[in-house]
């Protein structure tokens, strides 16, 4: 099956510095990449929709220029937290669409890299 | 928009019994539905999804959904638990068409008794 990684698994930093997340699709390209952020004991929010080749789309209330993303090539996209600071910290998740045979369609599923767990001092 | 609503944010069942777990949907449009599986600490990992073909759905660890749009839900079914299946289940749900996000209820947490 489709396998989408994220590195670093956990990070902790001291407040004001910036951290990077990479997420990666190992067996499949990716056009577009979803950045999540969950906090304990909740469910997923999405934060931005990564599409490769141009920006990012963001939702509402999330700040674009705190939560970086660049989606570089087809299987790499990254979120770079911005001076960090403690209220950023939360378990940060990325998910890859696999896309059908015949490009886009509209049956292509999401798969989700383990996460990053994010810790600000 | 869409939305979907997970009805227990807990379940606890005994091994070996029906694991249930209840996800009803809101939809403009006719939808995709899924459910993930989320282990402590770890992403989100596919356990079934509904793209309009068969009603019912089998996935992987023995799970299974049925797509009933009379009553706008897609519940999860195992017939047996085991103590492997502890773990937070989510519904999400999508428009069947376009480059479209998926929208995800808050999650069940399933309790596996010895």
């Amino acid at each position: 099956g489709a396998v989408v990684s994220q590195h670093p698994s956990w990070v902790i930093c001291k407040s004001g510095t910036s951290v990077k997340i990479e997420c990666r699709s190992l067996d499949f390209q990716a056009t577009t990449m979803f950045w999540y952020r969950q906090f304990p004991k909740q469910s997923l929010m999405l934060m931005a929709t990564s599409n490769e080749g141009s920006k990012a789309t963001y939702e509402q209330g999330v700040e674009k220029d705190k939560f970086l993303i660049n989606h570089a090539s087809l299987t790499l996209s990254t979120l770079t937290v911005t001076s960090a600071h403690p209220e950023d910290s939360s378990f940060y998740i990325c998910s890859a669409r696999e896309e059908g045979l015949a490009g886009l369609t509209s049956t292509d599923t999401q798969y989700f890299g383990p996460g990053t767990r994010l810790t600000v001092l | 928009a869409q939305s979907v609503t997970q009805l227990g944010s807990h379940v606890s069942v005994s091994e070996g019994a029906l694991v249930l777990l209840r996800c009803n949907y809101s939809s403009s449009v006719p939808p995709y539905l899924f459910w993930y599986v989320q282990y402590p600490n770890q992403g989100l990992q596919l356990l079934l999804k509904y793209t309009s073909a068969a009603t019912l759905v089998k996935g992987i660890n023995g799970f299974e959904a049925e797509f009933k749009k009379s009553e706008t839900s897609f519940h999860l079914t195992k017939p047996s638990a085991h103590m492997s299946d502890a773990a937070e289940y989510f519904c999400a749900v999508r428009k069947n068409f376009g480059n479209e996000k998926l929208t995800f209820g808050t999650g069940t947490r399933l309790t596996i008794i010895p």
